[in-house]
Protein backbone atom coordinates (compact mmCIF):
# COMPACT_ATOMS: atom_id res chain seq x y z
CA UNK A 1 0.00 0.00 0.00
CA UNK A 2 1.53 3.54 -0.80
CA UNK A 3 1.96 5.62 2.22
CA UNK A 4 0.33 8.52 0.41
CA UNK A 5 -2.73 8.23 -2.25
CA UNK A 6 -3.67 10.80 -4.59
CA UNK A 7 -6.61 11.25 -7.44
CA UNK A 8 -4.60 11.52 -10.39
CA UNK A 9 -7.33 13.73 -12.28
CA UNK A 10 -7.46 15.63 -14.46
CA UNK A 11 -9.62 17.66 -12.56
CA UNK A 12 -11.08 20.65 -15.63
CA UNK A 13 -12.72 23.02 -14.16
CA UNK A 14 -14.46 26.30 -15.37
CA UNK A 15 -13.02 29.85 -14.07
CA UNK A 16 -14.48 30.89 -10.72
CA UNK A 17 -15.29 27.16 -9.69
CA UNK A 18 -14.64 25.91 -6.30
CA UNK A 19 -12.81 22.95 -6.50
CA UNK A 20 -11.38 20.02 -4.05
CA UNK A 21 -8.52 17.55 -3.52
CA UNK A 22 -8.08 14.75 -1.28
CA UNK A 23 -5.02 12.92 -0.46
CA UNK A 24 -5.20 9.49 2.29
CA UNK A 25 -1.82 8.68 4.11
CA UNK A 26 -1.31 5.48 6.04
CA UNK A 27 0.46 6.37 8.84
CA UNK A 28 -1.22 7.12 11.66
CA UNK A 29 2.17 8.31 13.17
CA UNK A 30 2.31 10.79 10.48
CA UNK A 31 3.22 14.11 12.04
CA UNK A 32 3.34 16.97 9.36
CA UNK A 33 1.41 17.76 6.31
CA UNK A 34 1.81 19.78 2.86
CA UNK A 35 0.49 20.48 0.05
CA UNK A 36 2.81 21.65 -2.85
CA UNK A 37 2.11 22.99 -6.39
CA UNK A 38 3.83 21.53 -9.70
CA UNK A 39 3.98 24.01 -13.05
CA UNK A 40 4.60 21.73 -15.85
CA UNK A 41 8.72 20.86 -16.41
CA UNK A 42 9.14 23.30 -13.10
CA UNK A 43 10.43 22.34 -9.74
CA UNK A 44 7.59 21.45 -6.81
CA UNK A 45 6.77 24.88 -4.71
CA UNK A 46 5.48 24.60 -1.11
CA UNK A 47 1.33 26.48 -1.32
CA UNK A 48 0.98 25.45 2.47
CA UNK A 49 1.51 23.80 5.10
CA UNK A 50 -1.50 21.85 6.83
CA UNK A 51 -2.83 22.60 10.30
CA UNK A 52 -4.47 20.42 12.93
CA UNK A 53 -7.29 23.05 12.74
CA UNK A 54 -7.24 23.57 9.25
CA UNK A 55 -5.82 27.06 8.12
CA UNK A 56 -6.50 29.09 5.24
CA UNK A 57 -4.41 31.03 2.76
CA UNK A 58 -6.65 33.29 0.30
CA UNK A 59 -8.75 31.65 -1.81
CA UNK A 60 -6.97 28.01 -0.55
CA UNK A 61 -8.16 25.97 2.43
CA UNK A 62 -6.28 23.14 3.52
CA UNK A 63 -7.79 20.74 6.44
CA UNK A 64 -6.59 17.83 8.12
CA UNK A 65 -8.74 14.87 9.39
CA UNK A 66 -6.07 12.63 11.54
CA UNK A 67 -8.65 10.16 12.42
CA UNK A 68 -9.86 9.71 8.57
CA UNK A 69 -6.08 9.69 7.86
CA UNK A 70 -6.40 12.49 5.45
CA UNK A 71 -5.85 16.08 3.82
CA UNK A 72 -7.75 17.97 1.66
CA UNK A 73 -7.16 21.05 -0.21
CA UNK A 74 -10.10 23.58 -1.26
CA UNK A 75 -10.11 25.95 -3.98
CA UNK A 76 -12.30 29.18 -4.38
CA UNK A 77 -12.74 30.94 -7.21
CA UNK A 78 -10.49 29.22 -9.74
CA UNK A 79 -8.22 31.53 -11.70
CA UNK A 80 -6.81 30.11 -14.63
CA UNK A 81 -3.28 30.45 -13.22
CA UNK A 82 -4.55 27.96 -10.56
CA UNK A 83 -3.57 25.10 -13.23
CA UNK A 84 -1.22 22.87 -11.90
CA UNK A 85 -0.52 19.72 -10.53
CA UNK A 86 -0.89 19.90 -6.87
CA UNK A 87 1.38 17.45 -4.43
CA UNK A 88 -0.10 16.07 -0.71
CA UNK A 89 3.17 15.40 1.47
CA UNK A 90 3.67 13.46 4.65
CA UNK A 91 6.11 14.29 7.10
CA UNK A 92 6.31 11.20 9.61
CA UNK A 93 7.25 10.97 12.81
CA UNK A 94 10.89 10.14 12.55
CA UNK A 95 11.23 13.55 10.60
CA UNK A 96 13.49 12.65 7.87
CA UNK A 97 11.34 11.40 5.74
CA UNK A 98 9.00 12.89 3.50
CA UNK A 99 6.50 11.28 1.10
CA UNK A 100 4.36 12.38 -2.00
CA UNK A 101 1.54 11.53 -3.64
CA UNK A 102 1.75 11.20 -7.45
CA UNK A 103 0.01 14.47 -7.73
CA UNK A 104 -3.64 15.75 -9.27
CA UNK A 105 -3.56 17.65 -12.17
CA UNK A 106 -6.05 20.72 -12.28
CA UNK A 107 -6.88 22.77 -15.41
CA UNK A 108 -8.51 25.90 -15.09
CA UNK A 109 -10.69 26.74 -18.18
CA UNK A 110 -11.74 30.23 -19.37
CA UNK B 1 13.68 32.82 1.54
CA UNK B 2 15.49 29.31 1.31
CA UNK B 3 17.96 29.12 -1.82
CA UNK B 4 18.48 26.00 -3.04
CA UNK B 5 20.78 25.96 -6.57
CA UNK B 6 21.31 22.66 -8.62
CA UNK B 7 24.59 23.10 -11.10
CA UNK B 8 22.88 22.74 -14.05
CA UNK B 9 19.14 23.34 -15.61
CA UNK B 10 20.07 20.66 -18.69
CA UNK B 11 22.46 18.07 -18.81
CA UNK B 12 23.38 15.55 -21.73
CA UNK B 13 25.60 12.67 -21.11
CA UNK B 14 26.99 9.16 -22.95
CA UNK B 15 26.21 5.55 -21.63
CA UNK B 16 28.86 4.47 -19.38
CA UNK B 17 30.15 7.94 -17.50
CA UNK B 18 30.27 9.00 -14.60
CA UNK B 19 28.04 12.01 -13.93
CA UNK B 20 27.68 14.65 -10.86
CA UNK B 21 25.06 16.75 -9.89
CA UNK B 22 25.47 19.38 -7.23
CA UNK B 23 22.95 20.58 -5.02
CA UNK B 24 23.35 23.96 -2.69
CA UNK B 25 21.61 25.15 0.36
CA UNK B 26 21.80 28.40 1.95
CA UNK B 27 19.67 28.04 4.95
CA UNK B 28 21.79 26.08 6.96
CA UNK B 29 19.62 23.13 6.70
CA UNK B 30 20.60 19.67 8.78
CA UNK B 31 18.66 17.45 5.85
CA UNK B 32 19.21 17.59 1.96
CA UNK B 33 17.53 14.83 -0.23
CA UNK B 34 17.66 13.84 -3.87
CA UNK B 35 15.07 12.65 -5.87
CA UNK B 36 13.99 11.42 -9.62
CA UNK B 37 10.77 12.48 -11.21
CA UNK B 38 9.30 10.71 -14.01
CA UNK B 39 5.62 10.83 -15.55
CA UNK B 40 3.13 8.66 -13.95
CA UNK B 41 5.46 7.54 -11.28
CA UNK B 42 6.15 10.80 -9.23
CA UNK B 43 8.96 11.80 -6.99
CA UNK B 44 11.06 8.63 -5.48
CA UNK B 45 13.78 9.09 -3.41
CA UNK B 46 17.10 8.29 -4.24
CA UNK B 47 19.15 8.98 -1.16
CA UNK B 48 18.94 11.80 2.30
CA UNK B 49 21.34 13.05 4.46
CA UNK B 50 20.84 14.27 7.97
CA UNK B 51 23.79 15.46 8.80
CA UNK B 52 27.99 15.88 7.02
CA UNK B 53 29.08 12.83 5.59
CA UNK B 54 25.72 11.06 6.81
CA UNK B 55 23.53 9.22 4.03
CA UNK B 56 20.53 7.17 4.19
CA UNK B 57 19.17 5.06 1.14
CA UNK B 58 15.74 5.72 0.05
CA UNK B 59 13.53 3.86 -2.49
CA UNK B 60 15.67 3.90 -5.36
CA UNK B 61 19.33 3.80 -4.49
CA UNK B 62 20.30 1.48 -6.76
CA UNK B 63 23.15 2.86 -9.89
CA UNK B 64 23.67 6.07 -7.45
CA UNK B 65 25.95 7.57 -4.57
CA UNK B 66 25.90 10.77 -2.77
CA UNK B 67 28.47 12.86 -0.65
CA UNK B 68 27.82 15.21 1.90
CA UNK B 69 31.63 17.03 2.80
CA UNK B 70 29.93 19.98 3.66
CA UNK B 71 26.66 21.00 5.21
CA UNK B 72 25.78 23.19 1.91
CA UNK B 73 26.60 20.90 -0.48
CA UNK B 74 25.07 17.16 -1.53
CA UNK B 75 26.45 15.88 -4.54
CA UNK B 76 24.34 12.66 -6.53
CA UNK B 77 26.77 10.42 -8.33
CA UNK B 78 25.58 8.34 -11.09
CA UNK B 79 28.62 6.07 -11.32
CA UNK B 80 27.91 4.51 -14.90
CA UNK B 81 24.70 6.25 -16.58
CA UNK B 82 22.73 4.33 -18.44
CA UNK B 83 19.72 4.93 -20.40
CA UNK B 84 17.32 4.49 -17.82
CA UNK B 85 18.72 7.19 -15.06
CA UNK B 86 16.97 9.34 -18.07
CA UNK B 87 14.77 11.86 -15.75
CA UNK B 88 14.53 14.82 -13.97
CA UNK B 89 16.23 14.80 -10.81
CA UNK B 90 15.40 17.41 -8.07
CA UNK B 91 16.95 17.88 -4.91
CA UNK B 92 15.33 19.43 -1.61
CA UNK B 93 16.82 20.36 1.88
CA UNK B 94 14.78 20.95 4.99
CA UNK B 95 15.44 21.89 8.91
CA UNK B 96 14.96 18.07 10.64
CA UNK B 97 11.55 16.86 11.96
CA UNK B 98 9.95 20.16 10.64
CA UNK B 99 9.38 20.68 7.13
CA UNK B 100 8.91 21.64 5.07
CA UNK B 101 11.03 20.95 1.99
CA UNK B 102 12.28 23.44 -0.12
CA UNK B 103 13.49 22.49 -3.77
CA UNK B 104 16.12 23.28 -6.29
CA UNK B 105 14.96 24.12 -10.28
CA UNK B 106 15.45 20.31 -11.12
CA UNK B 107 18.20 19.25 -13.88
CA UNK B 108 16.95 17.12 -16.57
CA UNK B 109 19.24 14.76 -17.44
CA UNK B 110 19.31 12.13 -21.01
CA UNK B 111 21.18 9.51 -21.09
CA UNK B 112 22.45 8.82 -24.45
Amino acid sequence: RKEVEQDPGPFNVPEGATVAFNCTYSNSASQSFFWYRQDCRKEPKLLMSVYSSGNEDGRFTAQLNRASQYISLLIRDSKLSDSATYLCVVLQNTGNQFYFGTGTSLTVIP
Amino acid sequence: DVKVTQSSRYLVKRTGEKVFLECVQDMDHENMFWYRQDPGLGLRLIYFSYDVKMKEKGDIPEGYSVSREKKERFSLILESASTNQTSMYLCASSLPRLGPQHFGDGTRLSIL
